[in-house]
């Protein structure tokens, strides 16, 4: 069964810090890796990773995958109270299953003045 | 482009009663998707339709569970009767490929 790690669960900055957010994988057939924020409602999508030691970048938002050690990171540099959120990890497998997507617990990052 | 529309956001039900959740896909999406978040879990895929057949329902937690798209459009998910453990964030999300999902903002079920 497939499996997503997040980690911290919850963190707490002030504005201006910069974040590291954690994602560990197990997959069968790996096929993508994807980063959504939530604020108070629907997820939206940020990020689709394939291949790794491809950075994505999107604004102060970055993210790069590591297919060898299953894991991927999301960099939120000089982070804004708008950027408190739940950020979700999810993967998707290339199996039968290939439209499902497996998340994570998420991240909460709260951003204080 | 319109989004991903379900209803109601909120509903609080007794144990034994009935529930039907309604997901509007955006417009022109085959594909849509039931998903559920209960407190402290990981979101949960539930089932998948590709237009009005069930693609994957693999997810389904048991038969009380009904879920249907008619005609390929909106899609509704009843559980009857709901027991406490069916309390949880049900969100419905749609794509025209695999790539491209987009949810919508949930339903907060409550079964006291």
């Amino acid at each position: 069964e497939d499996k997503v790690v997040q980690s911290p669960l919850s963190l707490v900055v002030h504005e201006g810090d910069t974040v590291t957010l954690n994602c560990s994988y197990e997959v069968t057939n790996f096929r993508s890796l994807l980063w959504y924020k939530q604020e108070k409602k629907a997820p939206t999508f940020l990020f689709m990773l394939t291949s790794s030691g491809i950075e994505k970048k999107s604004g102060r938002l970055s993210s790069i995958l590591d297919k060898k050690e299953l894991f991927s990171i999301l960099n939120i540099t000089a982070t804004q109270t708008g950027d408190s959120a739940v950020y979700l990890c999810a993967v998707r497998d290339s199996g039968a299953g290939s439209y499902q997507l497996t998340f994570g617990k998420g991240t909460k990052l709260s951003v204080i003045p | 482009e319109a989004g991903v529309t379900q209803f109601p956001s909120h509903s609080v039900i007794e144990k034994g009663q009935t529930v039907t959740l309604r997901c509007d896909p955006i417009s022109g999406h085959d594909n849509l998707y039931w998903y559920r978040r209960v407190m402290g879990k990981e979101i949960k895929f539930l089932l998948h339709f590709v237009k009005e057949s069930k693609q994957d329902e693999s997810g389904m937690p048991n038969n009380r569970f009904l879920a249907e798209r008619t005609g390929g459009t909106y899609s509704t998910l009843k559980v009857q009767p709901a027991e406490l453990e069916d309390s949880g964030v049900y969100f419905c999300a749609s794509s025209q490929d695999i790539y491209g999902y987009t949810f919508g903002s949930g339903t907060r079920l409550t079964v006291v």
